[in-house]
Parts: C-alpha cells; structure tokens; sequence
C-alpha cells in the first residue's frame, strides 16, 4: 500500500505562471517530508523540505505548505521557468530506516 | 567535489550471472542506501546502512546483499540476476539517519537483465 501518493504522473504550465505539484501521504509517523528533483540521466537532487511541526518553508521560489491533519503537501514554484522542467518526486521520513518516496510528476514548463 | 560517486553506469548481465554495483561517498556521511527507480513506482529503498558495520533491509531486499566494512562505500551485491532486476538503481547518503540533512545521491547504474 502507497504510504506516499502523488497523483497526477505529469503537469504543463506556462513559463511565469505558478506551478503546484500536490503529495498525500497516509503514515502520520512521518515527520519530516522533502521534495526532490530529477532530471533524465541524473540522481535525484533536493530541493527544499519541511518538517511537521511547521506549515511553510519558503526558499526563493520555491515554498513548500503542510496541512498535517489532511495528511497533504504541495510545492508552489514561482515564478516557474523552463529550467524547472523535471520530474518532482516527494518524500516522507518516519525512522531510520530511509525515505518513502511517490511515483513523481513530471513538470513540463511550456514557453 | 566528489559526493556519491557510482559505478558503474550502465551494465548488462545475463539472467544467473552477479554482479556488484559500487557506491562512494567523499564526504564522511554515515548513513547510506540504495533505491532502485522503475517506470512508475518511483523509488524504493533496497537496503540501507547507518554507520560502518551496520546494514539493514528496506522494502524490497531480495536479491541482493550489502556490507559496509568502512564509512565510505557500501557496494550492492546481486547474487543472481533476474529480468526483475533490471531497473535504474540509486546510492544515497546523508550525514546522520536522525538529523534532517537531505539524502545525497548519486548518478545511478542502468541494469539490464537478459
């Protein structure tokens, strides 16, 4: 059973405007979540992370927002830009024993 | 700088056949672990190690062995490829598996299984 879901396998939006790629997770052990970047042909790279006692990490473009009691996260990119086209994988750390990670969505910035 | 360094980049094997896929870090991190990325099942921790000496299995172990003899490299073992193996597979590394410094990973090696 996915611990981590990211629904939506990709998002297209416009170069400037905001983008919004959305995490669910169901374990409420968990208590620090992360956002990563992956680009083809590379290992995934952090991008910014939050843990649960907080609600919002901002750093630059990039803010991250936890609602603990829906059990959901999402990552705001803003403005977006075409170097921001990659895959978004979120992660979620409960113990020692490593992240769990979604399936990813693939962001396309369209100029 | 070095960071996670893998080898090698891409491998194929026959099904029966092992192997071993290396994995490096430069940057005296005591935690360690390897994920394997198929299309649409994003990462999945294989096995995963919080200091030298100490290894332990993640969600999806068979197959493979570890060790971790020094804080450097923690080498991934497959005792006897099968086509379920093939994948792309990641080393990671961070300072401490309790502390909340992000996983460090590395390029991957693209296995296939024949």
């Amino acid at each position: 059973d996915q611990q981590v879901k990211q629904n939506s396998p990709s998002l297209s939006v416009q170069e400037g405007r905001i983008s919004i790629l959305n995490c669910d997770y169901t374990n409420s052990m968990f208590d620090y979540f992360l956002w990563y970047k992956k680009y083809p042909a590379e290992g995934p790279t952090f991008l910014i992370s939050i843990s649960s006692i907080k609600d919002k990490n901002e750093d630059g473009r990039f803010t991250v927002f936890l609602n603990k009691s829906a059990k959901h996260l999402s990552l705001h990119i803003v403005p977006s830009q075409p170097g921001d086209s990659a895959v978004y994988f979120c992660a979620a750390r409960g113990g020692a024993d490593g992240l769990t990670f979604g399936k990813g969505t693939h962001l396309i910035i369209q100029p | 700088n070095a960071g996670v360094t893998q080898t090698p980049k891409f491998q194929v094997l026959k099904t029966g056949q092992s192997m071993t896929l290396q994995c490096a870090q430069d940057m005296n991190h005591e935690y360690m672990s390897w994920y394997r990325q198929d299309p649409g099942m994003g990462l999945r921790l294989i096995h995963y190690s919080v200091g030298a000496g100490i290894t332990d299995q993640g969600e999806v172990p068979n197959g493979y062995n570890v060790s971790r003899s020094t804080t450097e490299d923690f080498p991934l073992r497959l005792l006897s490829a099968a086509p379920s193996q093939t994948s792309v597979y990641f080393c990671a590394s961070s300072s401490h598996y309790l502390d909340n410094s992000p996983l460090h990973f590395g390029n991957g090696t693209r296995l296939t299984v024949t």
